[in-house]
């Protein structure tokens, strides 16, 4: 069954440090996520990503966050000044379509830990 | 805004017992609900999901119905396994991108 991969699989990083997370989605979906979950919390909705434009972002992805498809095949999230808050684990999910009943597919995550 | 709200955890279960799972939901139009699951060390997988109401979603043993009048999407499952240990997700989506997800639930099963 196809997957969604997520690399690295842990990533430790300097407060202030610039970071990416990469994720390569499903091959033929065309809608692509990225939510977080800090220790403890809910996973909450950070943006979604269609024809290389963000279509909506929650009030957690400010200017600090940026996503990008810079090829077919790789769909990235940018944090360019990372904060201790920052520490998280973030997943990457893909979808064929944007029909609310349409389900969305999960990597195995990123764990970011901010030093 | 739109929410879900599931039973706290942790739920500890001896192998063969019935699980339940309550979550209840609040939007403002008729989502669709999922259930995702987490097991140790793996990321979220998609484990049933309905969307209308009175629709019954399904896998694995573990079941699911749609309750509009209850605004409720309960997990159940007749008898749990070892290998059902995991964490589960109640989670709901409208017309916009995003899924809501409850706080999920802790189940560890004992052999």
């Amino acid at each position: 069954e196809p997957e969604v991969t997520q690399t690295p699989s842990h990533q430790v990083t300097q407060m202030g440090q610039e970071v990416i997370l990469r994720c390569v989605p499903i091959s033929n979906h065309l809608y692509f996520y990225w939510y977080r979950q800090i220790l403890g919390q809910k996973v909450e909705f950070l943006v979604s990503f269609y024809n290389n434009e963000i279509s909506e972002k929650s009030e957690i992805f400010d200017d600090q966050f940026s996503v990008e498809r810079p090829d077919g095949s790789n769909f990235t999230l940018k944090i360019r000044s990372t904060k201790l808050e920052d520490s998280a684990m973030y997943f990457c999910a893909s979808s064929d379509g944007d029909n609310s009943n349409q389900p969305q597919h999960f990597g195995d995550g990123t764990r970011l830990s901010i030093l | 805004g739109d929410s879900v709200t599931q039973m706290e955890g942790p739920v500890t279960l001896s192998e063969e017992a019935f699980l339940t799972i309550n979550c209840t939901y609040t939007a403002t139009g008729y989502p669709s609900l999922f259930w995702y699951v987490q097991y140790p060390g793996e990321g979220l997988q998609l484990l049933l999901k309905a969307t209308k109401a009175d629709d019954k979603g399904s896998n694995k043993g573990f079941e699911a119905t749609y309750r509009k009048e209850t605004t409720s999407f309960h997990l159940e499952k007749g008898s749990v396994q070892v290998s059902d240990s995991a964490v589960y997700f109640c989670a709901l989506r409208l017309n916009d991108y995003k899924l809501s997800f409850g706080a999920g639930t802790t189940v560890t099963v004992r052999a």
